[in-house]
């Protein structure tokens, strides 16, 4: 059982649009983090939400952290084809133990 | 500052066999931690070790195991290596940042395939 659901799993759009990633859990996480992974290399991470209905922007990234800190959600305007990758939600359970989610792999078309 | 650095990046071991896997943390890291990456099941916590000692545990067999040596870097291995064990091993490191949670700066990976 997957502690932590992104939807959709894949994600293919054309440059110029929106889209929205979601990850949700039952679980209460004291932290979530979002990380982008491309091919033959490590997730790189991209902003850490802690606090409920926190919201950050990270230039046309922003995300959003639930307000009982279960769900998160990424939303990208205007994506560019430099925006594709594997996107990974992950909760911090304890002091150092991520809990990934599956991933949501999107591409960008030009 | 150098990131995070893993040897071998890609290894090819036999059933039955077992192996060994290298981390370097960032430079003042004191926190390393190493996941499994496979299409199946996506990135799943294996350990994490702090000065020396293992503080988590992932729900992988005994087979897989580690260590952290005194300047923090790490290893971990995987002994009988079963087809299944074929994945990318991935090992971040972080500093402890209290209440923000864990800032994990990832390496590269090592792809393991066990034939």
């Amino acid at each position: 059982t997957q502690l932590l659901e992104q939807s959709p799993q894949f994600l293919s759009i054309q440059e110029g649009e929106n889209l929205t990633v979601y990850c949700n859990s039952s679980s209460v996480f004291s932290s979530l983090q979002w990380y982008r992974q491309e091919p033959g290399e490590g997730p790189v991470l991209l902003v850490t939400v802690v606090t409920g209905g926190e919201v950050k922007k990270l230039k046309r990234l922003t995300f959003q952290f639930g307000d009982a800190r279960k769900d998160s959600s990424l939303h990208i305007t205007a994506a560019q084809p430099g925006d594709t990758g594997l996107y990974l939600c992950a909760g911090l359970q304890g002091a150092q133990k991520l809990v990934f989610g599956q991933g949501t792999r999107l591409t960008i078309n030009p | 500052k150098a990131g995070v650095t893993q040897t071998p990046r890609y290894l090819i071991k036999t059933r039955g066999q077992q192996v060994t896997l290298s981390c370097s943390p960032i430079s003042g890291h004191r926190s390393v931690s190493w996941y499994q990456q496979t299409p199946g099941q996506g990135l799943q916590f294996l350990f994490e070790y702090f000065s020396e000692t293992q503080r988590n545990k992932g729900n992988f067999p005994g087979r897989f195991s580690g260590r952290q040596f005194s300047n923090s870097r790490s290893e971990m291995n995987v002994s009988t290596l079963e087809l299944g064990d074929s994945a990318l091993y991935l090992c971040a490191s972080s500093v402890e940042s209290g209440t923000s949670g864990a800032e994990q700066y990832f390496g590269p990976g090592t792809r393991l395939t066990v034939t």
